[in-house]
């Protein structure tokens, strides 16, 4: 069945710091791929999506490139804040699936000034 | 503001007992989703519904059950509450079936209502 793998935490970053959280998945069809962000007392709020391979998803300086050869969708930034301490949640979704959703278990971020 | 609406944000009550959440879709959409997420199984996803009919369960108890209205509003009714579900659960919708590598389907989640049973 459809799953998602990713990079276990914490991470902890110093501020400015380059971020890379991996996110390979499994999927029997062609799924639309997202990054969602939880902050501290809120809900999961979506970040980036890509919806077919080579799609590249970006917002807030966050960017992940779907990669269907090596089924990946790694999130990176360039210089974190300390603002973007948060959990980060890949997850796909397939259409001839009902539009399940299929979430990874987060990846917990600090990053400290 | 997520247009998600849940009821109640916080809830306390004993073991043994019985409490029903509520979620309200964003305007327009038709699917529903419920999600607990626990300190130590991360976000596990319970059932969905898509305009008032069952869609999909994943790791939901017999205890646990929902249902979609007419007006598209969800509830969740948990009974026989055990301290194992403490917890927050999120309501999510989106848009509904849109078929295969559809981008329109995106979940949108609702702040949460958190659980403690004591």
């Amino acid at each position: 069945g459809d799953s998602v793998t990713q990079m276990e935490g914490p991470v902890t970053l110093s501020e400015e710091a380059f971020l890379t959280i991996n996110c390979t998945y499994t999927a029997t069809g062609y799924p639309s791929l997202f990054w969602y962000v939880q902050y501290p007392g809120e809900g999961l709020q979506l970040l980036l999506k890509a919806t077919k391979a080579d799609d590249k998803g970006s917002n807030k300086g966050f960017e992940a490139t779907y990669r269907k050869e090596t089924t990946s969708f790694h999130l990176e930034k360039g210089s974190v804040q300390v603002s973007d301490s948060a959990v980060y949640f890949c997850a796909l979704s397939e259409g001839n699936t009902g539009n399940q959703f299929y979430f990874g278990t987060g990846t917990s971020l600090t990053v400290i000034p | 503001d997520s247009g998600v609406t849940q009821t109640p944000k916080h809830l306390i009550t004993a073991t043994g007992q019985r409490v029903t959440l509520r979620c309200s879709p964003r305007s327009g959409d038709l699917s529903v989703y419920w999600y607990q997420q626990s300190l130590d199984q991360g976000l596990q996803f319970l059932i969905q519904y898509y305009n008032g009919e069952e869609r999909a369960k994943g790791n939901i108890l017999e205890r646990f059950s929902a249902q979609q209205f007419p007006d598209l509003h969800s509830e969740l009714n948990l009974s026989s509450l055990e301290l194992g579900d403490s917890a927050l659960y999120f309501c999510a919708s989106s848009l509904g079936n849109q078929g295969p590598g559809s981008g329109a389907n995106v979940l949108t989640f609702g702040a949460g209502s958190r659980l403690t049973v004591l």
